[in-house]
């Protein structure tokens, strides 16, 4: 495609409900991050993926947060028993970044989901 | 942890004028971005400096990095009401992970009034 494209846009969820985030990169990206943006505050690395391995999950905020890619290409961020603060816009982005070069490229973000845990 | 702050955090002006935002952060880095954010929803990439570079130009913006002060100011001039955003830098932490994983301030929120 295009560009990053991140589903649904929008979900209104209850406290305690599962949900699931997917993103689908840029072709031929191997780099995958998630990040999240909560109301009024800056974004917050969540995790990183090269390839279908996630060598950096460091941000995940509590183990109600699981990743996985698939075929290199699309990912899925799952929230168990939602909580209110988890509400926030979750935003995934793509890069073509080598692992281990250390040097970075700029990165490319998809439109976001806004998540609303009532 | 937060690496990058920003300021102001707030900054209204006219059309035409010019615009400077600055960042500083607090550990070595591989490059600094700055991103644009409109209505709160997806980041665009808007130029990359690398930690050896000290100046950046791309259009009307203007990027310097000064890494001994670990800091970097973005300079929009002539600016326009579609430049009305929020302006976020993020910095690329140097060390043993190498990932790319981006440290984002807490952005600059831009006002351009026609």
């Amino acid at each position: 495609g295009a560009g990053v494209s991140q589903s649904p846009s929008n979900k209104v969820t209850e406290k305690g409900k599962d949900v699931e985030l997917r993103c689908d990169p840029i072709s031929g990206h191997t780099a995958l991050y998630w990040y999240r943006q909560s109301l009024g505050q800056g974004l917050e690395f969540l995790i990183y993926f090269q390839g279908n391995s996630a060598p950096d999950k460091s941000g995940l905020p509590s183990d109600r947060f699981s990743a996985e890619r698939t075929g290199g290409s699309v990912s899925t961020l799952t929230i168990q028993r939602t909580q209110q603060e988890d509400s926030a816009v979750y935003l995934c982005a793509s890069s073509s970044h080598p692992q281990g070069t250390g040097v970075g490229n700029e990165q490319f973000f998809g439109p976001g989901t806004r998540l609303t845990v009532l | 942890s937060q690496q990058g702050e920003e300021d102001p955090q707030a900054l209204s002006i006219q059309e035409g004028e010019n615009a400077t935002m600055n960042c500083s952060y607090k550990t070595s880095i591989n490059n600094l971005q700055w991103y644009r954010q409109n209505s709160g929803r997806g980041l665009v990439h808007l130029i990359l400096i690398r930690s050896n570079e000290r100046e950046k130009h791309s259009g009307r913006l203007r990027v310097t990095l000064d890494t001994s002060k670990k800091s970097s100011s973005l300079l929009i001039t002539a600016s326009r009401a579609a430049d009305t955003a929020s302006y976020f830098c993020a910095t690329a932490p140097s060390g043993s992970s190498n990932t790319g994983k981006l440290i984002f301030g807490q952005g600059t929120t831009l006002q351009v009034k026609p």
